[in-house]
């Protein structure tokens, strides 16, 4: 069955670290993957997607993600965090074949120390 | 200039009770979902329409029913409200059914006391 699993449920980072969040996902065919940020209150933001091409793909406020298709990975990196970061962040998997509907990992909550 | 409204922002009632939560998109676009992230945040598709003919219908309790009056409208509206229903709604839409890219609402948190 098709799934999506972000292992870490937190994560503390100080202000200016590098981040990495981890996702991996269970698809039987090609994954459109998906990264959102959802903010306190807030709905959900797209911050990048990969479909083909390049499996380095670079997204909005400076966050990037790597495809890895030998480990069924689709982390989410940032060079340097700003407190502006903290947040719940998803990773997401798109059914192409089940008219869309985007399959969501758990969630990991990002904490930024000042 | 809101893409995917949502309304009401925050909705509190009492089991047994009748609600609607209205979604609107100015987008232009053909796809509309609605989302359940419960207390754990952990979302779950419900319901999507195209050009407001229903596509999905995840397993969800038929109290919950989907109406699209026209294709930048999804209205959820639920039947007896339960505890359990307690959750923040998402509405969200994506240009077409094979475009992927789907943008979402503020939310609706719904409390069933």
């Amino acid at each position: 069955a098709q799934s999506v699993t972000q292992p870490d449920i937190h994560i503390t980072v100080s202000e200016g670290a590098s981040l990495e969040l981890r996702c991996n996902y269970s698809y039987g065919a090609t994954p459109y993957l998906f990264w959102y940020v959802q903010s306190p209150g807030q709905g959900l933001q797209l911050l990048l997607k990969y479909f083909s091409g390049d499996t380095l793909v670079q997204g909005i406020k400076g966050f990037e993600a790597e495809f890895k298709r030998s480990q069924s990975s689709f982390n989410l990196r940032k060079p340097s965090v700003h407190w502006s970061d903290a947040a719940e962040y998803f990773c997401a998997v798109v059914l192409y074949n089940q008219g869309g509907k985007l399959i969501f990992g758990q969630g990991t909550e990002l904490s930024v120390k000042p | 200039d809101t893409a995917v409204s949502q309304t009401p922002k925050y909705l509190v009632t009492q089991m047994g009770n009748d609600k609607s939560i209205k979604c609107e998109q100015n987008l232009g676009h053909d796809t509309m979902y609605w989302y359940k992230q419960d207390s754990k945040k952990f979302l779950k598709i419900m319901f999507s329409y195209n050009n407001k003919e229903l596509i999905i219908n995840e397993t969800v309790p038929n109290r919950f029913s989907p109406k699209s009056p026209d294709k930048a409208h999804l209205n959820l509206h639920i039947n007896s409200l339960e505890l359990g229903d307690s959750a923040v709604y998402f509405c969200a839409s994506s240009p077409s059914v094979s475009s992927y890219e789907q943008y979402f609402g503020p939310g609706t948190r719904l409390t069933v006391t």
